[in-house]
């Protein structure tokens, strides 16, 4: 079966510009996560989603930040007014339920802002 | 806040034995995992411990010790391809998984 997926895997960008990150997990399962990693650094937890849902907002570092996730499955990350501190790699995860702590993680996408 | 410490690094060489250790310091805790991250690759998972004690998967073993808010992973036999960079996370309060800052391992011939 296939893994999660992400695209674009490469996007460069103006400051200033939104981008949209698009995540689709692994079919049936109801958890997905989105994270940041920037160079040889640790993982930053931005959001989390139970099915359509997000409990819990309060990762996502400003609120040029926002996240969907519709039909219990595809999920997009939205970056409004992008700036150079958002170059990073956005990683996205998805595991079978909440608590369930085996996530299975995408490829990423590398964001660049010029 | 929330915090994890682990080393920054580690180096070993081919077939000895490595204890990659992991604090932590959360709001609420349901369980610590451990990733594996190859350069220029996603994370994988290696385990997860939601009750104090070993678990063992093949050549890797994690350790969670609650009261101490303390745990390892702990490599065998090491090969070459374990070179990577290892992240403990802490599934906490609101199912939030915090990662730590990761431990580059350097397997050496």
């Amino acid at each position: 079966g296939a893994g999660v997926s992400q695209s674009p895997s490469n996007k460069v960008t103006e400051k200033g510009k939104d981008v949209e990150l698009r995540c689709d997990p692994i079919s049936g399962h109801t958890a997905l996560y989105w994270y940041r990693q920037s160079l040889g650094q640790g993982l930053e937890f931005l959001i989390y989603f139970q099915g359509n849902s997000a409990p819990d907002k309060s990762g996502l570092p400003s609120d040029r930040f926002s996240a969907e996730r519709t039909g219990g499955s595809v999920s997009t990350l939205t970056i409004q007014r992008t700036q150079q501190e958002d170059s990073a790699v956005y990683l996205c995860a998805s595991s079978l339920q909440r608590g369930i702590d085996e996530q299975f993680f995408g490829p990423g996408t590398r964001l660049t802002v010029l | 806040g929330q915090s994890l410490e682990q080393p920054s690094e580690v180096t070993a060489v081919e077939g000895a034995i490595v204890q990659i250790n992991c604090t932590y310091q959360t709001s609420g805790f349901y369980g610590l995992s451990w990733y594996q991250q190859h350069d220029g690759g996603a994370p994988t998972f290696l385990s997860y411990n939601g009750l104090d004690g070993l678990e063992e998967t093949g050549r890797f073993s994690s350790f969670l010790s609650r009261s101490d808010s303390y745990g390892y992973l702990l490599l065998q036999e090491l090969q070459m391809k374990d070179s990577a960079s290892y992240f403990c996370a802490v599934l906490s309060g609101g199912f939030k998984t915090i990662f730590g800052a990761g431990t580059r391992l350097f397997v050496k011939a």
